[in-house]
């Protein structure tokens, strides 16, 4: 069954509005969790890495103002979407890794976002 | 950095036909290599995995061999079914890069009764 679980699956907000994505490790601790987001026909392109107890890492060119992640505790990690536009519209995709090195990545099954 | 390349889509079969989905990648460090199956409405799931070179990953008829030699992971199924309509994403992982996953472009598989 599923190790990761991502909620809600499917959001549609107003523009301007912010939304809240919850991922949780349902049997692990995941000190380490990470966030991706796909846009359509594209690939996943990760946005943030979220350590529990720091501030999370951010790729190049993601606004850590406007994706705020919080990983309060070993199960669970959130992606705030604050103020949402348009454009921010899109698959966003958790994953947490149970151990460490080349343990497998078990992923979520995604938020599908729609800002109108 | 790392990058990963993999055959654009879609790819349309028909049942119980041969399937290659090409990937090739580029890292610095000698990385690990896997193939992502998302079904439809899904996230993403882990059918293969490689860690060194020679390895071949298997999983429910898939397979991938890593071919250090020509940077190649390659997968295979010699007969596809309806219910493996999916998008394929090859991956790697690098350690030189944190382990983080570095994502071909994906490609999307579909197969016709």
């Amino acid at each position: 069954g599923a190790v990761v679980s991502q909620h809600p699956s499917r959001v549609i907000c107003k523009s301007g509005t912010s939304v809240k994505i919850e991922c949780r490790s349902l049997d692990f601790q995941a000190t380490t969790m990470f966030w991706y987001r796909q846009f359509p026909k594209q690939s996943l392109m990760l946005m943030a890495t979220s350590n529990e107890g720091s501030k999370a890492t951010y790729e190049q060119g993601v606004e850590k103002d406007k994706f705020l992640i919080n990983h309060a505790s070993l199960t669970l990690s959130t992606l705030t979407v604050t103020s949402a536009h348009p454009e921010d519209s899109s698959f966003y995709i958790c994953s947490a890794r149970r151990g460490q090195g080349e343990s497998p990545l078990h992923f979520g099954n995604g938020t599908r976002l729609t800002v109108t | 950095g790392d990058s990963v390349t993999q055959m654009e889509g879609p790819v349309t079969l028909s049942e119980e036909a041969f399937l290659t989905i090409n990937c090739t990648y580029t890292a610095t460090g000698y990385p690990s290599l896997f193939w992502y199956v998302q079904y439809p409405g899904e996230g993403l799931q882990l059918p293969l995995k490689a860690t060194k070179a020679d390895d071949k990953g298997s999983n429910k008829g898939f397979e991938a061999t890593y071919r250090k030699e020509t940077t190649s992971f390659h997968l295979e199924k010699g007969s596809v079914q309806v219910s493996d309509s999916a998008v394929y994403f090859c991956a790697l992982s690098d350690v030189g890069a944190g382990n983080m996953l570095t994502f071909g472009g994906g490609t999307r598989l579909m197969v016709k009764p």
